[in-house]
């Protein structure tokens, strides 16, 4: 299993630009959400998926849109770049059933640099 | 709503030291507790977790103890070595319906081990 994969793990934009930060993962894992990471703030919730054809916001969800056509992929798109989204953004994924503690599988990341 | 507070960084330790990294939480609900790592470029790693009052999680030589008179949850370790030089985020989820897969993160502890 590769687990999580995110694509780019770069990525420099220019004020405007939009693009489409992707994410998949191959567990079969119903759950799946974008969190970005800045200094001294943690992770902060972006947007969220229960399922294929499900989404919901979380803690930061302006600016960015999410879908969820298949189980596997959750892309999130940025539709008009600003310098305040240059971030470190993490994509995770978990299984929905048994447990809802379950653990939360995070991928390595795409640093997003917006001039 | 809920949060987590944890010790602020940088920490830096003496290889063989004995490691302490406070972490407090205020939730609604009965929250399950995590500890997560992130190694340097990499995305988060569960390092240990617990789901209820008194429950001990352990992993790799660190331990936390899920204390709900005091709403704490601190990492210790005996011992670090220079490989556990990482990022350690303490992290929440309570169960409160559909929205209760969303973990909930503290800033963050950066690590040092020196030789």
């Amino acid at each position: 299993n590769a687990g999580v994969t995110q694509t780019p793990k770069f990525q420099v934009l220019k004020t405007g630009q939009s693009m489409t930060l992707q994410c998949a993962q191959d567990m079969n894992h119903e759950y799946m959400s974008w969190y970005r990471q800045d200094p001294g703030m943690g992770l902060r919730l972006i947007h969220y998926s229960v399922g294929a054809g499900i989404t919901d916001q979380g803690e930061v969800p302006n600016g960015y849109n999410v879908s969820r056509s298949t189980t596997e992929d959750f892309p999130l798109r940025l539709l008009s770049a600003a310098p305040s989204q240059t971030s470190v953004y993490f994509c995770a994924s978990k299984s929905s059933s048994g447990h809802i503690y379950n653990e939360q599988f995070f991928g390595p990341g795409t640093r997003l640099t917006v001039l | 709503g809920d949060s987590v507070t944890q010790m602020e960084g940088p920490v830096t330790l003496s290889e063989e030291a004995f490691l302490t990294i406070n972490c407090t939480y205020t939730a609604t609900g009965y929250p399950s507790l995590f500890w997560y790592v992130q190694y340097p470029g990499e995305g988060l790693q569960l390092l240990l977790k617990a789901t209820k009052a008194d429950d001990k999680g352990s992993n790799k030589g660190f331990e936390a103890t899920y204390r709900k008179e005091t709403t704490s949850f601190h990492l210790e370790k005996g011992s670090v070595q220079v490989s556990d030089s990482a990022v350690y985020f303490c992290a929440l989820i309570t169960n409160s319906g559909a929205g209760s897969y969303q973990l909930t993160f503290g800033k963050g502890t950066k690590l040092s081990v020196i030789p």
